[in-house]
């Protein structure tokens, strides 16, 4: 069975753009979550869907954006890109909510020039 | 103080060895812990979900102390192959998931 599936892999992009990360969870799974990670820190939440629904928002400013398919798929949209949102950005996936065992896709690495 | 704390080490252990990693949390209200393991420019993985009675998966061990608020990771007989950053995982409601910044481990031979 596919794991969970993001992409691109690799992303440049300058400042003041725009990206869409895309995200393909496991078969079954129904909720994804997002997550970002700078070097040397834990990834950080920013969001979680649920069954096309945002179910949870991290402390992330409204440049950041997401939504959810009717097959759970998910995108990531950053607006207005800054230096600062250089970093990995993680998908996962679980079946119901990320209070549960999540598995993660191989991430965005995203550079902002 | 930060939600979840984690000793970012490095913690460097020869081959064999028993080591052990601790995670503090600070809201009472955390409701599920997980431990993952990242290995170098790669995803998280999960390694197991925490118990209050504890849980064992052959050499590692996880437990959950609820009262003080910790969990920890216990790694018995520790191999090359488990070098790598331990993350611990704690989540409130839908809204909250945090993890920690992860504890490095380095096996030496």
């Amino acid at each position: 069975d596919a794991g969970v599936t993001q992409s691109p892999t690799h992303l440049i992009k300058t400042r003041g753009q725009h990206v869409t990360l895309r995200c393909s969870p496991i078969s079954g799974h129904k909720s994804v979550s997002w997550y970002q990670q700078v070097l040397g820190q834990g990834p950080q939440f920013i969001f979680q869907y649920y069954e096309k629904e945002e179910r949870g928002r991290g402390n992330f400013p409204d440049r950041f954006s997401a939504r959810q398919f009717p097959n759970y798929s998910s995108e990531l949209n950053v607006n207005a890109l800054l230096l600062g949102d250089s970093a990995l950005y993680l998908c996962a996936s679980s079946l119901e909510s990320a209070n549960q065992p999540q598995h993660f896709g191989d991430g965005t690495r995203l550079s902002i020039l | 103080r930060k939600e979840v704390e984690q000793d970012p080490g490095p913690f460097n252990v020869p081959e064999g060895a028993t080591v052990a990693f601790n995670c503090t949390y600070s809201n009472s209200a955390s409701q599920s812990f997980f431990w993952y393991r990242q290995d170098c420019r790669k995803e998280p993985k999960l390694l197991m979900s925490v118990y209050s009675s504890g849980n064992e998966d052959g050499r590692f061990t996880a437990q959950l102390n609820r009262a003080s608020q910790y969990i920890s990771l216990l790694i018995r007989d520790s191999k090359l192959s488990d070098s790598a950053t331990y993350l611990c995982v704690v989540t409130r409601g839908y809204q909250k998931v945090t993890f920690g910044i992860g504890t490095k481990l380095q096996v030496i031979p």
